[in-house]
C-alpha cells in the first residue's frame, strides 16, 4: 500500500489550495479514505471521510463548509479542497486508507503534506 | 463529540520495561477504538482497531484491552525503536475523535 500526498503549500489566509493523494497497492475503488491534519507541535486531528463510491463524506466541524473530500476511482486518487483558509488550517495533512473489515478505522497512512497558511 | 482523554500525558520508562497508556471516552463507544504511533517527523501507523485487535504487520509486543468508556494500551519488553508518542482514537461516531496523545520517553 503507497499513498502519497502533494499539494503542500505556502498559501495566504483566506486563500485556496487542493491536496491530493495518488495511491497504489490497492484497489482504491474499494475503500473509503480519509484526511488527517496535525498541526506542528500538536496532535492528530481527523478532518474528513469519503465513501467508497464518492457519495457520502463527513467533515470536523471546524472544516465544515470550507473544506470539500473527493476522489477519483478511475485516477486512484484522492483530494481535499480547501477554501477560506486560517491560520489554524496550518498542518500537515495525511491521506489515510480505511480497513477493510472495520468500518471508520484508518490502517494505512501516507507521509503527509505540509500546508502553511500565512496572514 | 466524544471527547477521547489519555493518561498520562507523558511518561518516562527504561528498555525492558512494561508501560501502560490509559485512554477514556466522555461516552460509550462500544470497542470502535484504535490505537497509533508516532515517531518524531513520521506518519502515524496503525497498532490497534476493536480495542484489542492487532493490525496486520504490528509488533504482538503491543496489546489493547477494554471496551465502552475505558481502555488501555500496554507495551511489554519496551525497546529503544518503541519511544514515541501513541494517541488513542474513537471511530464510534461522527466527529472521529483522538486522545491528546501519550508521550514515551526513554528515562
Amino acid at each position: 500500500v503507497q499513498l502519497e500526498e502533494s499539494g503542500g503549500g505556502l498559501v495566504h489566509r483566506g486563500g485556496s489550495l487542493r491536496l491530493s493523494c495518488t495511491t497504489s497497492g490497492f484497489t482504491f475503488s474499494n475503500y473509503a479514505m480519509h484526511w488527517v491534519r496535525q498541526a506542528p507541535g500538536k496532535g492528530l486531528e481527523w478532518v474528513s471521510d469519503i465513501s467508497v463510491s464518492g457519495d457520502t463524506s463527513n467533515y470536523a466541524d471546524s472544516v465544515k463548509g470550507r473544506f470539500t473530500i473527493s476522489r477519483d476511482n478511475s485516477k486512484k486518487t484522492l483530494f481535499l479542497q480547501m477554501n477560506s483558509l486560517r491560520a489554524e488550517d496550518t498542518a500537515i495533512y495525511y491521506c489515510a486508507k480505511e480497513s477493510p473489515w472495520e468500518v471508520s478505522y484508518v490502517d494505512s497512512w501516507g507521509q503527509g503534506t505540509l500546508v502553511t497558511v500565512t496572514s | 463529540d466524544i471527547q477521547m482523554t489519555q493518561s498520562p500525558s507523558s511518561l518516562s520508562a527504561s528498555v525492558g520495561d512494561r508501560v501502560t497508556i490509559t485512554c477514556r471516552a466522555s461516552q460509550g463507544i462500544n470497542t470502535y477504538l484504535a490505537w497509533f504511533q508516532q515517531k518524531p517527523g513520521k506518519a502515524p501507523k496503525s497498532l490497534i482497531y476493536a480495542a484489542s485487535n492487532l493490525q496486520s504487520g504490528a509488533p504482538s509486543k503491543f496489546s489493547g484491552s477494554g471496551s465502552g468508556t475505558d481502555f488501555t494500551l500496554t507495551i511489554r519488553d519496551l525497546q529503544p525503536e518503541d519511544f514515541a508518542t501513541y494517541y488513542c482514537q474513537q471511530y464510534s461516531s461522527y466527529p472521529l475523535t483522538f486522545g491528546g496523545g501519550t508521550k514515551v520517553e526513554m528515562k
